[in-house]
């Protein structure tokens, strides 16, 4: 089984739908990471979370919230999405002994 | 200026070819620096971390020079399985800063 997992893998919505990306991990890592992935821009770190009660913006939170509902879980939504929120978004895991971080396979997330 | 800047490529090469990338970051005070493989629509996976002294990995070598604030991958030998695209990556605090990636396709 995979360490990092993510759902859905894909999703097709319209603007204004309410959208809950959802990622676990079985590594029993503290620290977990929300990114998106557009063509030519590499990954930008949307949430970051260090434990369970510790919540960060990113680099572009706007449009977007989290929730840790536990070590091994961490939500993204978009409120209302809008479609310059087409992207594919990435979860990722660290210790916090390390800055090496590990992915889950990823959310292609189209917005209409 | 971005944070971490590479060379987008596409580098195509034949099998058996050395190929070098770049990348270059602007925070003076980054500590870590990783090299991040990413296949085509599936999610980056660490490929090396990249060290003051230089090291190796196999047929893969990273260079750290803090003076000109610049990473290098060296790929010598390229298999057809090496071709993806290449993320340079830097530790700015608490977080990890990501180059948009090289993209190298290796042909046999």
């Amino acid at each position: 089984d995979a360490d990092v997992t993510q759902t859905p893998r894909n999703r097709i919505t319209k603007t204004g739908k309410r959208i809950m990306l959802e990622c676990s991990q079985t590594k029993g890592h503290d620290r977990m990471y929300w990114y998106r992935q557009d063509p030519g821009l590499g990954l930008r770190l949307i949430y970051y979370s260090f434990d369970v009660k510790d919540i960060n913006k990113g680099e572009i939170s706007d449009g977007y919230s989290v929730s840790r509902q536990a070590q091994a879980k961490f939500s993204l939504s978009l409120e209302s999405a809008i479609p310059n929120q087409t992207a594919l978004y990435f979860c990722a895991t660290s210790a916090a002994s390390t800055d090496t971080q590990y992915f889950g396979p990823g959310t292609r997330l189209t917005v209409l | 200026r971005k944070e971490v800047e590479q060379d987008p490529g596409p580098f195509n090469v034949p099998e058996g070819a050395t190929v070098a990338f770049n990348c270059t970051y602007s925070n003076s005070a980054s500590q870590s620096f990783f090299w991040y493989r990413q296949d085509c629509r599936k999610e980056p996976k660490l490929l090396m971390s990249v060290y003051s002294s230089g090291n190796e990995d196999g047929r893969f070598t990273a260079q750290l020079n803090r003076a000109s604030q610049y990473i290098s991958l060296l790929i010598r030998d390229s298999k057809l399985s090496d071709s993806a695209t290449y993320l340079c990556v830097v530790n700015d605090g608490n977080k990890l800063v990501f180059g948009a990636g090289t993209i190298l396709r290796v042909k046999s």
